[in-house]
């Protein structure tokens, strides 16, 4: 069953602008991630926050957590061309012992 | 440094016949090791994940089946193909830690079935 889930499904952006993009999940996490997939490649890990962590920083990257709403949003400033993707937020299964993902959110950035 | 590598990258399959994927990591030692399959415009679903040699763990029923013969070997398999099971498959590693951490994708098959 879908541990996470993203929204928006679909982003279109102009360069320069930010790009939000939110995930909710369903059970109690140690840490939740985000993952960035190119059409028709593997995925590229982004950033992982801990449950105890409120935000994260990376680069362009922000990403916050709130535990008590089971959610999290990543949020890429001033996006370029090269930032079209799919992202996709991970968390652990009830097991602890696989990631569950999202089905992702497709961003499109043009120039 | 470590490396992942899956094969095929692409294959058309007819309906009724095997399939075999392979998956092999480099560079590191006693990983989790991962199969997701994605289907078109889709999320990943968790097909498979084991944690040692010998040991599979399967999270949805399906056609398919996996096995690790090796520390760092991870196949794929079926026995006879159905059109559902078309998509991009996924293997994936990661650090066996007390917390699921960051996974390291390969590149992915396509799975064609017709």
């Amino acid at each position: 069953s879908q541990q996470g889930e993203e929204d928006p499904q679909a982003l279109s952006i102009q360069e320069g602008e930010n790009a939000t993009m939110n995930c909710s999940y369903k059970t109690s996490i140690n840490n939740l991630q985000w993952y960035r997939q190119n059409s028709g490649r593997g995925l590229v890990h982004l950033i992982l926050i801990r449950s105890n962590e409120r935000e994260k920083h990376s680069g362009r990257l922000r990403v916050t957590l709130d535990t008590s709403k089971k959610s999290s949003s990543l949020l890429i400033t001033a996006s370029r061309a090269a930032d079209t993707a799919s992202y996709f937020c991970a968390a652990a299964n009830q097991a602890g012992t696989a990631l569950i993902f999202g089905k992702g959110t497709t961003l499109s950035v043009s120039s | 440094s470590q490396t992942i590598h899956q094969w095929p990258a692409t294959l058309v399959q007819p309906v009724g016949s095997p399939l075999s994927l392979e998956c092999t990591v480099e560079g590191t030692s006693n990983p989790n090791l991962y199969w997701y399959r994605q289907a078109a415009g889709r999320g990943l679903q968790l097909l498979f994940y084991s944690v040692g040699i010998g040991q599979i763990s399967s999270e949805v029923p399906q056609n398919l089946s996996a096995s690790r013969p090796q520390d760092r070997q991870f196949i794929l398999s079926s026995k006879k193909l159905l059109l559902s099971d078309s998509g991009f498959y996924l293997c994936a590693w990661s650090v066996v830690l007390a917390e699921v951490n960051e996974q390291f994708f390969g590149p992915g098959t396509r799975l064609t079935v017709l």
